[in-house]
């Protein structure tokens, strides 16, 4: 089947902090990845995405690497501020299919 | 463009009653999306249309849910004889056919709650 395993949460970090959020995933053919991100009172909001092995994903500080070989897609960002204080989902959506599979989600509380 | 809309925000129901949400799509979309999200968890695929078709719905699109798009713009889902079961947020998202990356734009979704 099609499956998205997140690190729990909560993070809380200190500002300017190096930040990696796990994400693993599970699928037939070949996917194409994604992190959403929901700041307080807002909808989802597209952060990244990739589309093949080995593309990496990158928008606001954000990266994220496509990794066939350990089916990964980590989400890193080098100096995290406290308006990156968002619960942010991993996802995929199977090459052909409509529908995403999102992980549980991982809230990041960043402390001044 | 702005953006995904949806109707009510939140809607607060007692169990058995019917409730309808409305999603106003981003308007050159011509694919729409219903998602229902409980606590701590990530969204989950209810069903999928494109323009006024309705192509594609999840196991968990009970019998007592439905979903039209009329006329291919906005989209309604209904719930009947709600349970305390039904109580998440009701999220829609669209997105214009053709990608390769299927990139779908989310709403601010309805809470709803069945007491």
């Amino acid at each position: 089947g099609n499956s998205v395993t997140q690190m729990e949460g909560p993070v809380t970090l200190s500002e300017e902090a190096f930040l990696t959020i796990n994400c693993t995933y599970t699928a037939t053919g070949y996917p194409s990845l994604f992190w959403y991100v929901q700041y307080p009172g807002e909808g989802l909001q597209l952060l990244l995405k990739a589309t093949k092995a080995d593309d990496k994903g990158s928008n606001k500080g954000f990266e994220a690497t496509y990794r066939k070989e350990t089916t990964s897609f980590h989400l890193e960002k080098g100096s995290v501020q406290v308006s990156d204080s968002a619960v942010y989902f991993c996802a995929l959506s199977r090459s052909g299919a409509n529908n995403l599979f999102f992980g549980t989600g991982t809230r990041l509380t960043v402390i001044p | 463009d702005t953006g995904v809309s949806q109707d009510p925000r939140h809607k607060i129901t007692k169990r058995g009653q019917n409730v309808t949400f409305r999603c106003d799509p981003i308007s050159e979309h011509n694919r729409l999306y219903w998602y229902r999200q409980t606590l701590g968890q990530g969204p989950e695929f209810l069903t999928y249309f494109q323009n006024e078709a309705q192509l594609e719905k999840s196991r968990l699109l009970s019998d007592r849910f439905s979903a039209e798009r009329p006329k291919g713009s906005f989209s309604t889902l209904e719930i009947q004889r709600t349970e305390q079961g039904d109580s998440a947020m009701y999220l829609c998202a669209s997105s214009l056919g053709g990608q390769v990356f299927n990139e779908q734009y989310f709403g601010p979704g309805t809470r709803l709650t069945v007491t």
